[in-house]
Order: C-alpha cells, then structure tokens, then sequence
C-alpha cells in the first residue's frame, strides 16, 4: 500500500523558519518525482515545488523561490521542503504528493501538515 | 506561466444530476489536465489524468475530456458523497498550475 505521510509544521513566527519531511513506503521512491502542495484557509490549491527522482531538477513557485528549498533522500524514502523567511502567507497546509512518469498527474497525497506563520 | 480557468466557482445541483465542470488553459497543454476531488480535511484525490483517463478505483460516472485548452470534467449521476470542490491541474509544465476549483453543493 503507497502511503506519505507528513510532518513537521506547526507554528513559527514571521520570518522564521521550518523543515518539513514527507516518509514515503508502498513503492520505489528513487523511481519518483516528487511535489509539495499548499492549500491556505479558504483558498484553493497551490503548486509549490518539484523535485526530480535523482534531485538532478527541482522547480518552485515564483511565491516561494529564493525562501524555499526541496530536497530528497532515497536512502531514507523521504522528502523535506526547508522552509526560511517564512510569511503570514505562507500558512497553509502542506501536502506531498507523488507525480506519475506518464502524464505528470500527482496520483497519491499525503494527509498534510498544518504551518501556521503568526506572531 | 500556464494560466488554469475554472469558469465556475460554485455549482448547486441535486442528487442523481447531470453535472459538468469546465476549465480552460491560457496556452495549449495537449493532453496533460487532471482533475482532482477536495473535501474538507482530506487530501485531493486524483479523478482523471490524462484529460480523459479515470484514476484506478474511481467510479465510471466520472468522466472527462478535452485537448489542447478546452476540457470538461463529467459527473453522469451525482452521487451524496461527490459534493465536494473539484480542481483541474496542468501538468505539461512547471508550476504545475491548478484551476481556482470549482465547489459543487447540494441544491
């Protein structure tokens, strides 16, 4: 059974910062690439980032390039998104999500992780 | 950037309804638009990928179709447990953009 399962967030000031991972089982997660999704309170889905499945390639939202990084370990099935200068809008919660090698569709999600930026 | 516009933001229906959801792309994206189901404190799950394909384990009353900018996502007999927001997401390139969704609610 594919199953990603997040952790990691919780509250941080503005400014601040926050490393989220993503424990991935169920499937060949070196055969993978790999995004993080948000969704703030009352707002609708937002790509954030990806990454390749040897970390050759990682793209970013414009919203969260220069303050975001994404990273992977293969040895350890996971998936982290270091998260620095952080914003009140960067509250959301984050979902990892597992894209297919065919048509790029994300196919398996995580339950998601909270991050609430608030002074 | 590749520009994703669900023309609906909410859509009212009744249990056992015909429903279509439409989104169009700002450029051509072939093939690569998926659709996504989001209920409240649940993860999305993915329909259709593929713009037409049904995702293993999702009921056939869900359907999709479309090319180029142009797609629509079908639900032939509204169900009580499909009244939920749906998203359409391009996948040909990055930042794999999502429609703004479009919340389906009981009429």
């Amino acid at each position: 059974e594919v199953q990603l399962v997040e952790s990691g967030g919780g509250l941080v000031q503005p400014g601040g910062s926050l490393r989220l991972s993503c424990a991935v089982s169920g499937f060949t997660f070196s055969n993978f690439g790999m995004n993080w999704v948000r969704q703030a309170p009352g707002k609708g889905l937002e790509w954030v980032s990806y990454i390749g499945s040897s970390s050759s390639s990682t793209y970013y939202a414009d919203s969260v390039k220069g303050r975001f990084t994404i990273s992977r370990d293969n040895a350890k099935n996971s998936l982290y998104l270091q998260m620095n200068s952080l914003r009140d809008e960067d509250t959301s919660v984050y979902y990892c999500a597992r894209r297919n090698s065919g048509w790029h569709e994300l196919d398996y999600w995580g339950q998601g992780t909270l991050v609430t930026v608030s002074s | 950037d590749i520009q994703m516009t669900q023309s609906l933001s909410s859509l009212s229906a009744y249990v056992g309804d015909r429903v279509t959801i439409t989104c169009r792309a700002s450029q051509t994206i072939s093939s690569y638009l998926n659709w996504y189901q989001k209920k409240p404190g649940k993860a999305p799950k993915l329909l259709i990928y593929a713009a037409s394909s049904l995702q293993g384990g999702v009921p056939s009353r869900f359907s999709g179709s479309g090319s180029g900018t142009d797609f629509t996502l079908t639900i032939s007999s509204l169900q009580p447990e499909d009244f939920a927001t749906y998203y359409c997401q391009q996948s040909y390139s990055t930042p794999y953009t999502f429609g703004q969704g479009t919340k389906l609610e009981i009429k």
